[in-house]
């Protein structure tokens, strides 16, 4: 069975530093795609990034990148010049890519704020 | 376009009552999923829909729970009888079908149904 887990149950982090969120995940399939959402307090789940198992570079989509390193079976999040507006919960999770197995499972989640 | 919307937004019921949330994904996205997240556990899957019919649906905690998607458009999950383990947040989420080959099918989120069982 997959997992996924996210060891930072919160985190402060001064405004226009960079901040990393930590994300390791547990699967025997060689196939698989990792996400990372944003969920800030109204509720809304975002689409941030995705990472593939194959991609031979990591993922970087504007201020958010994808540290993946997968001998560690580590995906972490880091967003470069942090803003106030990144205070939210970061969920971290994962997806095989076999078709008829669609369902993501997710961690439990980190809380940022950035502190002005 | 719009995106992925759901309601109501906020529910409160009582234990043994019965409540039916919908979710009417982004137009065109034929896969359909409901997940629920528990007060401060991580977000869990229920079941995935393609078009009208039910993909996997391993998630669904016991009987009490139906979910629909008539016509293969929008979806219904109804909890009857609802119980005090039930509270949480409900989510539903969309996407394209996915295209052979192709390692990435993101998944669309609506803002959720907050469920709160007296």
């Amino acid at each position: 069975a997959q997992k996924i887990t996210q060891t930072q149950p919160g985190m402060f982090v001064q405004e226009k530093e960079a901040v990393t969120l930590d994300c390791t995940y547990d699967t025997s399939d060689p196939s698989y795609g990792l996400f990372w959402y944003k969920q800030p307090s109204s509720g809304e789940m975002i689409f941030l990034i995705y990472q593939g198992s194959y991609d031979q570079q990591n993922a970087t989509e504007g201020r958010y990148s994808l540290n993946f390193q997968k001998a560690r079976k580590s995906a972490n999040l880091v967003i470069s010049a942090s803003q106030l507006g990144d205070s939210a919960m970061y969920f971290c999770a994962m997806r095989l890519s076999n078709f008829g197995n669609e369902k993501l499972t997710f961690g439990t989640g980190t809380r940022l704020t950035i502190i002005p | 376009e719009a995106g992925v919307t759901q309601f109501p937004s906020h529910s409160v019921i009582e234990k043994g009552q019965t409540v039916t949330l919908r979710c009417d994904p982004i137009s065109g996205h034929d896969n359909l999923y409901w997940y629920r997240r528990v007060m401060g556990k991580e977000i869990k899957f229920l079941l995935h829909f393609v078009k009208e019919s039910k993909q996997d649906e391993s998630g669904m905690p016991n009987n009490r729970f139906l979910a629909e998607r008539t016509g293969g458009t929008y979806s219904t999950l109804k909890v009857q009888p609802a119980e005090l383990e039930d509270s949480g947040v409900y989510f539903c989420a969309s996407s394209q079908p996915r295209v052979a080959g192709a390692s990435q099918e993101t998944q669309y989120f609506g803002p959720g149904t907050r469920l709160l069982v007296l």
